[in-house]
């Protein structure tokens, strides 16, 4: 079955690199997905990865995925106070997604 | 239309009363998604359709919840004699097709039931 792993809480000041991490446990998923929500909204689809890349770099963000040790992580350059969300990791599988529990960052001026 | 859009943003409601919620997805995806977001159990998918067809309801949580989508556009999620704990936030999203399964979300309906 497909298990999405987060941590919690990541405070970040602004100017600084954030970095968010996430396991999974389905290797046969095809893409991996990073989401942003803020407080009352949807999910925004931030950036992906497909499975058999192992680095993607999209302006401010880098994702490195290590299929290996099934860890997804995202690196967020230079944070802003509007980068201040909760961020989620997901998988696909099985025509749908499987989401982590989500990662808040709060990012201190 | 531009995005995902779902209506209406919020609902209130009376415990045993139906409610429909509804999803238009972005024009010219194939396939649509719900999933449901609440404190206690995150982010649930729900149910998906490739054009009408949901092959699959193992997601939806009661027999009280069902969904239909016609002419491979809009859809419709109505949950019947809702409870307490149907409280949440219905999520909709759509993808150009299950292959290409690059989800896109609407802002969501925030369903209270009192």
């Amino acid at each position: 079955g497909e298990d999405v792993e987060q941590s919690l809480f990541l405070s970040v000041r602004e100017g600084d690199s954030s970095v968010i991490n996430c396991t999974y446990t389905d290797s046969s998923s095809t893409y991996l997905y990073w989401y942003k929500q803020e407080p009352g909204a949807g999910l925004q689809l931030l950036t992906y990865i497909f499975s058999n890349m192992d680095m993607k770099q999209d302006q401010r963000l880098t994702v490195l995925l290590n299929k290996k040790d099934k860890h997804l992580s995202l690196r967020i350059a230079d944070t802003q106070t509007g980068d201040s969300a909760i961020y989620f990791c997901a998988e696909d599988g099985n025509n749908r997604l499987a989401f982590g529990k989500g990662n808040q960052v709060v990012v201190i001026p | 239309g531009a995005g995902v859009s779902q209506s209406p943003s919020n609902k209130v409601t009376e415990k045993g009363k139906d409610v429909e919620l509804r999803c238009d997805p972005i024009s010219g995806h194939t396939a649509l998604y719900w999933y449901r977001q609440s404190l206690g159990q995150g982010l649930e998918f729900l149910i998906y359709f490739q054009g009408n067809s949901a092959p699959d309801k193992s997601g939806l949580p009661s027999d009280r919840f069902s969904a239909e989508r016609t002419g491979g556009s809009v859809s419709t999620l109505t949950i019947q004699r809702t409870q307490q704990e149907d409280s949440a936030v219905y999520l909709c999203a759509s993808s150009l097709d299950l292959a290409k399964n690059i989800q896109y979300f609407g802002a969501g309906t925030r369903l209270s039931v009192l």
